[in-house]
C-alpha cells in the first residue's frame, strides 16, 4: 500500500476519445508528480504540482492537461492521443516540495491508444 | 542536460550470488541519488543518497554515494528469486531536468 492511488488502471482509448486519469495520495504530500514509462525508455517526467502550482512542464504536448485542484488529487486530462502516447502513466508525490525527499509512486495507468 | 548512466543494462547470476549495481551521473547542482526497484509497474523506493561515503543500508541491499567520483553502487547478497527486477537510478538535480532517471539494470536471479 504506497498511498497513492490512480484510476483507471487500465485505459483503452481512441484518437478521438477525451479522457482523464486520476491520481489521489492520502500522505499528506505537498508535490505531485506526472510520469510517462513506456517499453524503451526511463521514467520520463512530464508535469510537477508544487503546492497545486504548476511548476514543470517538461515539454509536453498540449494533448496532455493536467489539473490539481488540490495537494491531494491530481488528474491528467487526455484529447486526441496518438498512437506512440501509448504508456504506462505514473503519479508520484512527495513531501516537502518539489523534488524532496523520497517521491511515493502510484500503481500507473496503463493506457492504450488505438 | 543531466545525465545518468547505469550499467549493467543486464545482469543474470545464480540465486545466493552477490551483485553490484553502478550508477554514474553528471548534474547541475546536485541534491540527491535515488535508487528504484521496479517489479511490473511502479518503481518502488530504496534509498536516497545525499553525502559521500555514508553506507545506506536495508536487509540484504545496501547503498553508497561517491560524489567526487559521481558516481553510487547498490549492493545485493544472498540474492534470491524476488530481487530479479529493474532497478533504476535517478539524480535530483537543481536545474530544470529536475529528477533525471538511468534507463535500469534489469537483474535475473536464477534459481
Amino acid at each position: 500500500e504506497t498511498g497513492v492511488t490512480q484510476t483507471p488502471r487500465h485505459l483503452v482509448m481512441g484518437m478521438t476519445n477525451k479522457k482523464s486519469l486520476k491520481c489521489e495520495q492520502h500522505l499528506g504530500h505537498n508535490a505531485m508528480y506526472w510520469y510517462k514509462q513506456s517499453a524503451k525508455k526511463p521514467l520520463e517526467l512530464m508535469f510537477v504540482y508544487n503546492f497545486k502550482e504548476q511548476t514543470e512542464n517538461n515539454s509536453v504536448p498540449s494533448r496532455f492537461s493536467p489539473e490539481c485542484p488540490n495537494s491531494s488529487h491530481l488528474f491528467l486530462h487526455l484529447h486526441t492521443l496518438q498512437p506512440e502516447d501509448s504508456a504506462l502513466y505514473l503519479c508520484a508525490s512527495s513531501q516537502g516540495g518539489q523534488f524532496s525527499y523520497e517521491q511515493y509512486f502510484g500503481p500507473g495507468t496503463r493506457l492504450t491508444v488505438t | 542536460e543531466d545525465k545518468v548512466v547505469q550499467s549493467p543494462l543486464s545482469l543474470v547470476v545464480h540465486e545466493g550470488d552477490t551483485v553490484t549495481l553502478n550508477c554514474s551521473y553528471e548534474v547541475t547542482n546536485f541534491r540527491s541519488l535515488l535508487w528504484y526497484k521496479q517489479e511490473k509497474k511502479a518503481p518502488t523506493f530504496l534509498f536516497m543518497l545525499t553525502s559521500s561515503g555514508i553506507e545506506k543500508k536495508s536487509g540484504r541491499l545496501s547503498s553508497i554515494l561517491d560524489k567526487k567520483e559521481l558516481f553510487s553502487i547498490l549492493n545485493i547478497t544472498a540474492t534470491q528469486t524476488g530481487d530479479s527486477a529493474i532497478y533504476l537510478c535517478a539524480v535530483e538535480g537543481g536545474g530544470a531536468d529536475g529528477l533525471t532517471f538511468g534507463k535500469g539494470t534489469h537483474l535475473i536471479i536464477q534459481p
